[in-house]
This record gives C-alpha cells, structure tokens and sequence, in this order.
C-alpha cells in the first residue's frame, strides 16, 4: 500500500533561520504530492502541491520539489517567521485515493 | 465562498452509545471525504465519496460505522456502538474534481468534530 513518512517532530528554530522538513513516500502508481498546513486553531489548508517528477510547488516563501528517483517531497523555507508556527503535513493522491503523515510541529521563536 | 462546514464541534459520549456527524461541502464539490485524526498522527480516510456514490471506504470499520451523502451534497457518518478507540477528530473534506482530476485536486477542509469516547 501507499504511504507517506515525514521527518519527527517537534522542531524548532529561531526566526530568519532555514528550514527543511524532510517527506519520504512510497506509492503503487504515480501520486500527486501536497504539503498541508494547520495553524492553531484552525482547519488543514494547502501550502503547496506538485503533480508531475521535477515539479516545485511553492507558495509563502516554502518551496517543494518532486523528487521521483528518491522519492522524496521535502519542504523548504529560506527564512522562518514566527508566524509559521504550526503543525505540517505530507501527503499523497494516488488513484483518487488520499494517505497522509504523521505532521511535523515547528515552533519559531522571536 | 462558504468553506466545508461540520457540526456538531465536540461531542462527549459514554462507549456503546451512538453519535452522528453532519458535513456540508462547498457548493459544487463533486468529491466528499471522511476522515479520522487521531491525536498525534495524520489524517486517516473513512470513506470517499463522489457525488452520492461510494468509492473507497476499504478503511472504514462497517461492524461500527456508517456513512451516507443525501443526494450527493451533505453527509453524515454515524458511530453505533462507539468505542473508547474512536476518541479523535473526525474531518470532513471536499475537492472540486471526479474520476482522474481527484489525482491533483486540492481537497479543502473543515474545522473537525473532537469525539471524546468516556
């Protein structure tokens, strides 16, 4: 079956610093790839997607790429604000069918 | 444009007794999802709707829990009987697309219903 594996958590880190959540997936077809994001207090919403290998979904100043040969999603940021605080989520469509990690916890700090 | 709307938004039950959860998707969403978080691990999907048909609910427990989309736009999942393991958020989603479109769709979410099984 499917799955999704993302780095553990908590993180982390202080504003301005880089971050890199690192996403491992394994899949029977060729998944879509997301990157979800919930704040506290509110709903899962998406960051970012990529649909096809060598793809980069970017929005917020995070960037993805779609790495098939290692099938890898990880998610990047060049400078992390306090804002960011939240919780994120790796996951994959595959045949119309959805499978999710763990979510990985960053906490920036002023 | 309105978001997915679930109710109720916490519920406390003793175990064995039943509960039910409403989801309205947005207007015009021909996919519906249910799943089950679990304090600590991602979301897991129930079952997935397109329009008022079933396509995958192969990790929905049937002995326990059941589910229906009323003429393919608000849905219920129902717990009869629950036990103290369901105690998660329940998340209703829903995505625009059928058939292959559900591969790059982006799925939109609710706030989530918090069962407390007791």
């Amino acid at each position: 079956g499917n799955s999704v594996t993302q780095m553990e958590g908590p993180v982390t880190l202080s504003e301005e610093a880089f971050l890199t959540i690192n996403c491992t997936y394994t899949a029977t077809g060729y998944p879509s790839l997301f990157w979800y994001v919930q704040y506290p207090g509110e709903g899962l919403q998406l960051l970012l997607k990529a649909t096809k290998a060598d793809d980069k979904g970017s929005n917020k100043g995070f960037e993805a790429t779609y790495r098939k040969e290692t099938t890898s999603f990880h998610l990047e940021k060049g400078s992390v604000q306090v804002s960011d605080s939240a919780v994120y989520f790796c996951a994959l469509s595959d045949a119309g069918k959805s499978t999710f990690g763990d979510g990985t916890t960053l906490t920036v700090k002023p | 444009e309105a978001g997915v709307a679930q109710s109720p938004r916490y519920k406390i039950i003793e175990k064995r007794q039943s509960v039910a959860f409403w989801c309205n998707p947005i207007s015009g969403h021909a996919t519906l999802y249910w799943y089950q978080q679990i304090l600590g691990q991602g979301p897991k999907l129930l079952i997935q709707f397109q329009n008022n048909g079933v396509v995958d609910d192969s990790q929905l427990p049937k002995d326990r829990f059941s589910a229906e989309r009323l003429k393919g736009v608000d849905s219920t999942l129902k717990i009869q009987p629950a036990k103290l393991e369901d105690s998660a958020v329940y998340l209703c989603a829903s995505s625009l697309g059928v058939g292959t479109a559900i591969r790059t769709d982006t799925q939109y979410f609710g706030p989530g219903t918090r069962l407390t099984v007791l």
